[in-house]
């Protein structure tokens, strides 16, 4: 049981390049998300989805899209990078998104944009 | 809306010494409260939760919790720091209906001293 698995884990672009992290999620879970992580800015939330064929805006969706290919996998891409776009980015899943429920993560896709 | 406020950035505490790591939150209606934690280079991970079912809420390897609404605070605290909790500790809160918006905290970074 790997639980939340990303890839790459690290990535240096160029600006304007575009790439696609990829999640998967092997505990059968029906929402997933996509966050940022910025330092003294805590996690802000890019893009989720609640449930298989449904996607929807976060906090933080500009520059970026996503993709809910299936139930395990969930990708998000940048289309044309840019330096602001440089962060780490962490996928996770719940079981739905009730509210009282724990989010699993990830270990982290750690991107540079030069 | 709904906001987490966590005091203090970085903490630094003694071996053996009482851990005690601050937030407080705001939000309109009655919420659910986590505590995360992130080990260096990994994902974040649930180490508690309140979903109103108890105002003391014990978690993993030895931390708690108070809910106190009349504070607006849900601190943590674990009697005696261990080297191994050396790590980044986040508050999240969310509210009841609607999908999973979770608001997090900026992160407290806990320095523990030999």
């Amino acid at each position: 049981n790997a639980g939340v698995t990303q890839t790459p884990k690290f990535q240096v672009l160029k600006t304007g390049q575009s790439m696609t992290l990829q999640c998967a999620q092997d505990m059968n879970h029906n929402s997933m998300y996509w966050y940022r992580q910025d330092p003294g800015m805590g996690l802000r939330l890019i893009y989720y989805s609640a449930s298989e064929g449904t996607t929807d805006k976060g906090e933080v969706p500009n520059g970026y899209n996503v993709s809910r290919l299936n139930k395990r996998e969930f990708s998000l891409r940048l289309e044309s990078a840019a330096p602001s776009q440089t962060s780490v980015y962490f996928c996770a899943s719940s079981w739905d998104s009730s509210s009282y429920n724990e989010q699993f993560f990830g270990p982290g896709t750690r991107l540079t944009v030069l | 809306a709904q906001s987490v406020t966590q005091l203090g950035s970085h903490v630094s505490v003694s071996e053996g010494a009482l851990v005690l790591l601050r937030c407080n939150y705001s939000s309109s209606v009655p919420p659910y409260l986590f505590w995360y934690v992130q080990y260096p280079n990994q994902g974040l991970q649930l180490l508690l939760k309140y979903t109103s079912a108890a105002t003391l809420v014990k978690g993993i390897n030895g931390f708690e919790a108070e809910f106190k609404k009349s504070e607006t605070s849900f601190h943590l605290t674990k009697p005696s720091a261990h080297m191994s909790d050396a790590a980044e500790y986040f508050c999240a809160v969310t509210t009841l209906g609607g999908y999973q918006k979770v608001t997090f905290g900026i992160g407290t970074k806990l320095q523990v001293i030999p």
